[in-house]
């Protein structure tokens, strides 16, 4: 199975910081990649996929990247509404697997 | 819109069987795969199972494979999850997504096993 080590799986920002969270693929997954963002009692949202490309209404300050076998999301500038969960999924392969998430909280 | 609703959930004791349905809207159900991914209390997502648009292709995780059955009926919208033996570890929260992306997530039906 392909393991999906995500990074850090917390972290505290402040408003207005560019936060990167990290996925790191044990095989190559091309860029079979998406993220998710989870707030506390609701379903997962879907981000971004294909690695890079934003999903639809999901604000242009998220951005996903791709450097070898390591992924990336990033918020450009951090808002109060961007506190969550979040997980990256690779879906190239099954059993598709998700990363262990990275809890954003306010600083 | 497009939209998915789970049912089903529930109290079951080990060992038992239960059966989760989702209902979906808003879309032509019948092309698009579909997947059960689940979420214990206090935990990370978990892929469960996954179904293409025409029941062709099949898998499941390995931790329920043997266990449960993913099915859909495309006549009625409706996708469903059929579990059997029935483990504590099976308690959690059970979502209903859209393949190949999941751009849509049901609300969770919450399954709680426990004697």
């Amino acid at each position: 199975d392909i393991q999906m080590t995500q990074s850090p799986s917390s972290m505290s920002a402040s408003l207005g910081d560019r936060v990167t969270i990290t996925c790191r693929a044990s095989q190559d997954i091309g860029n079979y990649l998406s993220w998710f963002q989870q707030k506390p009692g609701k379903s997962p949202r879907r981000m971004i996929y294909g690695a890079t490309n934003l999903a639809a209404g999901v604000p242009s300050r998220f951005s996903g990247s791709r450097s070898g076998s390591d992924y990336s999301l990033t918020i450009s500038s951090l808002e109060s509404e961007d506190m969550a969960i979040y997980y990256c999924l690779q879906s190239i392969q099954y059993p598709w697997t998700f990363g262990g998430g990275t809890k954003l909280e306010l600083k | 819109e497009v939209q998915l609703v789970e049912s089903g959930g529930g109290l079951v004791q080990p060992g038992r069987s239960l059966k989760l349905s989702c209902v979906a809207s808003g879309f032509t159900f019948s092309n698009y795969g579909m997947n059960w991914i689940r979420q214990a209390p206090g935990k990370g997502l978990e892929w469960v199972a996954y179904i293409s648009s025409g029941s062709s292709y099949i898998y499941y995780a390995e931790t329920v494979k043997g266990r449960f059955t993913i099915s859909r009926d495309n006549a009625k919208n409706t996708l469903y999850l059929q579990m059997t033996s029935l483990r504590s570890e099976d308690t959690a929260l059970y979502y209903c997504a859209r393949a190949p992306h999941m751009d849509a997530w049901g609300q969770g039906a919450s399954v709680t096993v426990s004697s």
